[in-house]
This record gives C-alpha cells, structure tokens and sequence, in this order.
C-alpha cells in the first residue's frame, strides 16, 4: 500500500530562519512521483514540485530546495530564509501504479514570524 | 484564464438537501478528480475520471455521484447532505499520460447545517 508521512504537523520560526519539511513514504512500485504543494491561507493548492523516482537529483528553485534520498523514503522540503508569505500548509503527496492516483500526506503548517 | 474553476466557491445548506459542484478545465486534460479535504486538512481522493469514463471510485457513500458530461467538465452531485458532508471539495484535472501532476482547482467550502 501506498502511504505519506508527515511526522511535522507544525513548524514555527521566525523569519530569515532555514526550515525543513520532512516526508516519508511507503510504495512498492518501481515507477512513482513525489510532489510537493503548498496551501495558503487562501485555501487553494498550489504544485511546487514533482520528482520521478528516478531520479535522486537534488534541486534548487530560489529560496525552496528538495532532497529526494530513495535509500530512506524521504523527500525533504527546506526553505532557506524563510519569510511570512511562506506560512502555509505544506503538502507532500506520492503517485504511482495503474491509476496514479494522489496519496496525500496529512500536511504540515509552517507559521514564519516577523 | 482560470485553467480550473469550480462553481460556487461557498455552498451553505441544511441537512437533507441536495446539492451539486460544478467544476470545468480548459487545460485540454482528458482526466478529471474530485478531493475532499476535511476539517483536519487531510485530502482525500474520491473520484477520478478519464474521458467521461469513471477510472477511480474510492469509498464513498453512494449519495456522492459524480457526473462527466464531457471531457471538460466534472461535476459533483450531493443527496441528502449530512453534517459530516461538511469540507471542502476540490476538483483537479491532468493529462492521462501524465496524470501524476494534477492542476487543482480553487476549491468549494461546504457547509451543511
């Protein structure tokens, strides 16, 4: 079965402080994605990142970088200087087998003080 | 250019009635999804559809049926709301061959009373 853990269920630093999201996850397929997605206090879901399992490279976009480590089942999330638009909900979801259905993590809510 | 829009964005209602979610892509995605997303955050796959055919149909109570008049449109029909009906609804769409990466949509707050 197909399982996403987020052991973090919230995260408070104050802004310019580095912050890392864990995810854990569970699958027996070979072929599988990683996302992340962030939600705001708007509500909506907005895609950060999909990563094939594959592909173990590190990446980098501005201030966000992910570290996918296949020997762990972990796909960690950090923000570097964090800032207080970053408060959010942060969601790390896996796809994978016939349907590619999304199996959500339950979330974690990062709060960045000023 | 909304690329996933869901109508209406707020849903009040009293228990026993029954309601619908409408929600369109203009994306060109042949596959389409509804999520619920409970009071705890948790976010849930209900169904999925891929060219007007039902690919995923996870636990649901049969009062949810969802309805695919084509392959734009994925709407959500609700009968005889309960209170645990409350959450919000999320419909997302994505290309089949790369349905992994799911577009969603703005979301629906719904309240049953």
């Amino acid at each position: 079965a197909q399982k996403v853990t987020q052991a973090q269920t919230e995260i408070s630093v104050v802004e310019k402080e580095d912050v890392t999201l864990d995810c854990v996850y569970e699958t027996r397929d070979t072929t599988y994605y990683l996302f992340w997605y962030k939600q705001p206090p708007s509500g909506e879901l907005v895609f950060l990142i999909r990563r094939n399992s594959f592909d173990e490279q590190n990446e980098i976009s501005g201030r966000y970088s992910w570290n996918f480590q296949k020997s762990t089942s972990s796909f960690n999330f950090t923000i570097t200087a964090s800032q207080v638009v970053d408060s959010a909900v942060y969601f790390c979801a896996l796809s994978g087998g016939a349907t590619n259905k999304l199996i959500f993590g339950t979330g974690t809510l990062l709060a960045v003080q000023p | 250019d909304t690329a996933v829009s869901q109508t209406p964005k707020y849903l009040v209602t009293q228990m026993g009635n029954d309601k619908s979610i409408k929600c369109e892509q203009n994306l060109g995605h042949d596959t389409m999804y509804w999520y619920k997303q409970d009071s705890k955050k948790f976010l849930k796959i209900m169904f999925s559809y891929n060219n007007k055919e039902l690919i995923i149909n996870e636990t649901v109570p049969n009062r949810f049926s969802p309805k695919s008049p084509d392959k734009a449109h994925l709407n959500l029909h609700i009968n005889s709301l309960e209170l645990g009906d409350s959450a919000v609804y999320f419909c997302a769409s994505s290309p089949w061959a790369d349905r992994g990466t799911q577009y969603f949509g703005p979301g629906t707050r719904l309240t049953v009373l």
